[in-house]
């Protein structure tokens, strides 16, 4: 069964890019069956979808996040990626990473990281 | 933009039944997943494809769709069962979540 397990800094200044990496152990992002995906919660509120990537490499992203978003595969490490520039307090908030698993229409997210706290502030 | 919404809060009685709505416009013709989030954990899926459930998800857990509501059903609730809800779709292809229900079983 799949683990995936989320790093990168705790703490972001405005202004800066956030960096966040997730582990994939017990499967492979090689896989076609699968998309790898982030959803983010803001502390007290409710989930949100970032977006994902398969593993070509081909991705798609919240739109409302797009312009600042990019999500990379590394088939070799067995890792996903999230960048987000220009964050603001906003973007504060827990990271997840997510296995999509599924058909078309119809994907769930059926495995998840346990998260991890990004606060932005100076 | 595509939005689900939900109650934010349900109450049910011990060994009730608890039903969870999840509405949208024609949210019928998409299918739904859910999720329990107990505080402090991540989210874990319940309930995918409008009705099936995982391997080792009880089956007091169900779900059902249909035109714009999506509901939620769990039967017997119990004080585990206390936690936050979200129901999940896909427009197109953007991943949407409902605003999450927090079930108290009191």
């Amino acid at each position: 069964q799949a683990q995936l397990q989320e790093s990168g800094p705790g703490l972001v200044k405005p202004s800066e890019t956030l960096s966040l990496t997730c582990s994939v152990s017990g499967g492979s992002v090689s896989s076609g069956f699968y998309y790898w995906s982030w959803i983010r919660q803001p502390p007290g509120k409710g989930l949100e979808w970032i977006g994902y990537v398969y593993y070509s490499g081909s991705t798609n992203y919240n739109s409302s996040l797009k312009s600042r978003v990019t999500i990379l595969v590394d088939r070799s490490k067995n890792q996903f990626s999230l960048k987000l520039t220009s964050v603001t307090a906003a973007d504060t908030a827990v990271y997840y990473c997510a296995r999509l698993s599924g058909g078309s229409g119809w994907y769930y997210f059926d495995y998840w990281g346990q998260g991890t706290l990004v606060t932005v502030s100076s | 933009s595509y939005e689900l919404t939900q109650p934010p809060s349900v109450s049910v009685s011990p060994g009730q039944t608890a039903t969870i709505a999840c509405s949208g416009d024609n949210l019928g013709d998409k299918l739904v997943a859910w999720y329990q989030q107990r505080p402090g954990q991540s989210p874990v899926v319940l309930v995918y494809q409008d009705t099936k459930r995982p391997s080792g998800i009880s089956d007091r857990f169900s779900g059902w769709n249909s035109d714009n509501t999506a509901t939620l059903t769990i039967d017997g609730a119990q004080s585990m069962d206390e936690a936050e809800y979200y129901c999940q779709a896909w427009d197109g292809t953007t991943g949407v979540f409902g605003g999450g229900t927090k079930l108290t079983v009191l």
